[in-house]
Order: structure tokens, then sequence, then C-alpha cells
């Protein structure tokens, strides 16, 4: 079967930097995303990897490891309009996407 | 502004009753995609369109419909909504399939209550 697992829930400080991990399980790997939802909202788009490495864009950054089946995503110098959930997605042999629960991320003053 | 737009935002409905909602994009994407995500879960995939190719996902109970009329509107129809419908319902594109082109833009999504 296909998974994607990720933390449930996180806790983190304003200002502080936080690391979501997400592992997959897949038919196959034609990229990774993340995106960003808040409460009662649709998801946001934050980050597309399909090669190994870091991307960096502004406050956040995510990693891929293909070989290891293991992408995070960074948070810096974080806001409290950073609270939300934050799903990773893989994109499948199929072009399917397989969507991970998301990781609920807390920050506290 | 490009965008994909759903309307209504919050729709309320008897159980049993008919619902449609609907959705348009300015994007000019090729795939249209609707979501079923209930509270803490992953959105989970009813239907896409490719173009005017419709896809059914496997699980997607006969009770939910779609329509793609064109490039710009697509429609999902709950035909009998049950108490296990209530969800928010979301639309979504992407400019094609494959070859990074995959990057989904979702609409602010319905919320549907069932009574």
């Amino acid at each position: 079967g296909q998974n994607i697992d990720q933390p449930t829930e996180m806790t983190a400080t304003e200002g502080a930097i936080v690391q979501i991990n997400c592992t997959y399980q897949t038919s196959g790997f034609n990229g990774l995303f993340w995106y960003q939802q808040h409460a009662g909202e649709a998801p946001t788009f934050l980050s597309y990897n399909v090669l190994d490495g870091l991307e960096e864009k502004g406050r956040f950054s995510s990693f891929l490891s293909r070989s290891k089946g293991y992408s995070y995503l960074l948070l810096k110098e974080l806001q409290m309009k950073d609270s939300a959930s934050y799903l990773c997605a893989v994109i499948d042999s199929n072009y399917q996407l397989i969507w991970g629960a998301g990781t609920k991320l807390i920050i506290k003053p | 502004d490009a965008m994909v737009i759903q309307n209504p935002r919050y729709q309320v409905t008897q159980f049993g009753k008919p619902v449609t909602l609907s959705c348009s994009q300015t994007l000019n994407h090729n795939v249209m995609y609707w979501y079923q995500q209930k509270s803490s879960q992953a959105p989970k995939l009813l239907f896409h369109y490719y173009d005017k190719d419709f896809n059914n996902e496997a699980d997607t109970p006969d009770n939910f419909q779609s329509r793609r009329p064109n490039t710009s509107f697509c429609f999902l129809d709950i035909r009998s909504p049950g108490l296990g419908d209530a969800a928010m319902y979301l639309c979504a594109t992407s400019r094609d399939r494959g070859a990074g082109a995959d990057t989904q833009y979702f609409g602010p999504g319905t919320r549907l209550t069932v009574l």
C-alpha cells in the first residue's frame, strides 16, 4: 500500500525554528509537495521537491532524500500566523497525489 | 488575479435533498479535481478531469457525480446527501499532469452541513 507518515501535532515558540518530518512509501515517485492549511480554509501551496536537496523560499525550506523516502519542512523565525496544519503529499508513478494526514503546528508566544 | 473560485462557501442542506457545488477557474488549467476533507484528515480525491476525460476514484460513492461543461467550470452533485457527507469540499486545478506541472491550486472550499 501507499503511505505517508508525519507527526500529528507539534508545538513551537514564536521566533524559534521547527522541522516537520515526512516519510513516504509510494508506488514510484514524481515529486513531493508541502501545503499549509489554516483551520477552516483550503490548502495553499508552499513547496515542490523532485530532486534531492534543500529548496529555500524565504522563512520556509524543504528538503528531500529520495533514497530514504524522507522530506522535511523547516520553518524559521516562527510567527503566530504560522499556526496551521502542514500537509505532505507525494506524486506517485501514476501521477496520483497521495496525501499525508497533516501536522498541526501550534505556536506559543 | 487568476484564481479558483468556489460557490457557495457554506451550504446547508437537508438529509436526502440534492445539492450542487460549483467551481470555476481563471487559470486555464487542463486538470480539475474535487476533494472531500473531513476534520483533521487528509483531503480525499473524489474525481478529476483531465480536459474532458472524467476519472472517478474507485471508492467514490455513486451518490457523488460531477460535470465539467467547459474548461473553466466544474460541478459536484450530491444526489442524496447523508449525515456522513458533511465535510469541506475542495476544488483544485493543475496546469497538467506530470513533468513538474502537477502543482495543485485550491479554491477556498465549500463547507457542507447536512441536517
